[in-house]
């Protein structure tokens, strides 16, 4: 079974300091992991996504996340927040089962609300 | 391309009713994937068909069903509405069941 646990329900920057977004995961097995970003009545929009390959993947916006299988995180960051990245972000696990599908099922944390100060 | 879409965007039913939610997937996707949002539960899968089967499902009554058509449109179906149901429900499209894209949702109030 997968889990996925945001860190952080809330998390307050001044506009222009960095952005960090904490996310453990727990999977059987190899995970793909994404974060989506959801603004007020809105749809869910994907940010980035690791599915194996590189372990530092870059997003839209200018974030990233960094996979690390040793310590079960996928941590997002930006350098410099704007006022426009305040919304909600989910981490979400999609896990593989042992014959390499998971049909459709993703497992979403339970979200970080992103305030940003001007 | 044109994204998911979601009809309805709004409805607002009575306890007891039922309700049909329709999603049109990105084009060439023929995976669709329903989820539930409330603020309590948080994001919880439905169900996710393939090429008109139902591969996978989640933990929710039976009351809560769903279709999808040869074109890869998608509907959902809850029966015998529960003021519990009232959530937005969003509907997202897969090429096959990996990177999901999703639709703005469909808020469901029961009164």
């Amino acid at each position: 079974a997968q889990s996925v646990t945001q860190l952080d329900s809330h998390v307050s920057v001044s506009e222009g300091t960095p952005v960090l977004l904490r996310c453990n995961y727990s999977s059987s097995y190899s995970p793909s992991l994404f974060w989506y970003v959801q603004h007020p009545n809105k749809g869910l929009q994907l940010l980035l996504k690791y599915t194996s390959a590189a372990t530092l993947v870059k997003g839209i916006n200018g974030f990233e996340a960094e996979f690390k299988k040793s310590e079960t995180s996928f941590h997002l960051t930006k350098p410099s927040a704007h006022m426009s990245d305040a919304a909600e972000y989910f981490c979400v696990v999609n896990s593989k089962n042992a014959g390499g599908t998971s049909y459709g099922k993703l497992t979403f944390g339970q979200g970080t609300i992103l305030t940003v100060h001007p | 391309k044109a994204g998911v879409t979601q009809t309805p965007r709004y409805l607002i039913k009575t306890r007891g009713q039922q309700v049909t939610l329709s999603c049109s997937p990105i084009s060439g996707h023929r995976s669709v994937s329903w989820y539930q949002q409330t603020p309590g539960q948080g994001l919880q899968f439905l169900f996710e068909y393939f090429s008109e089967t139902q591969r996978n499902k989640g933990n929710f009554p039976g009351r809560f069903s769903g279709r999808q058509f040869s074109n890869s449109r998608s509907e959902m179906n809850v029966s015998t509405l529960e003021l519990g149901d009232s959530a937005l429900y969003l509907c997202a499209s897969s090429p096959a069941w990996e990177t999901q894209y999703f639709g703005p949702g469909t808020r469901l109030l029961v009164l």
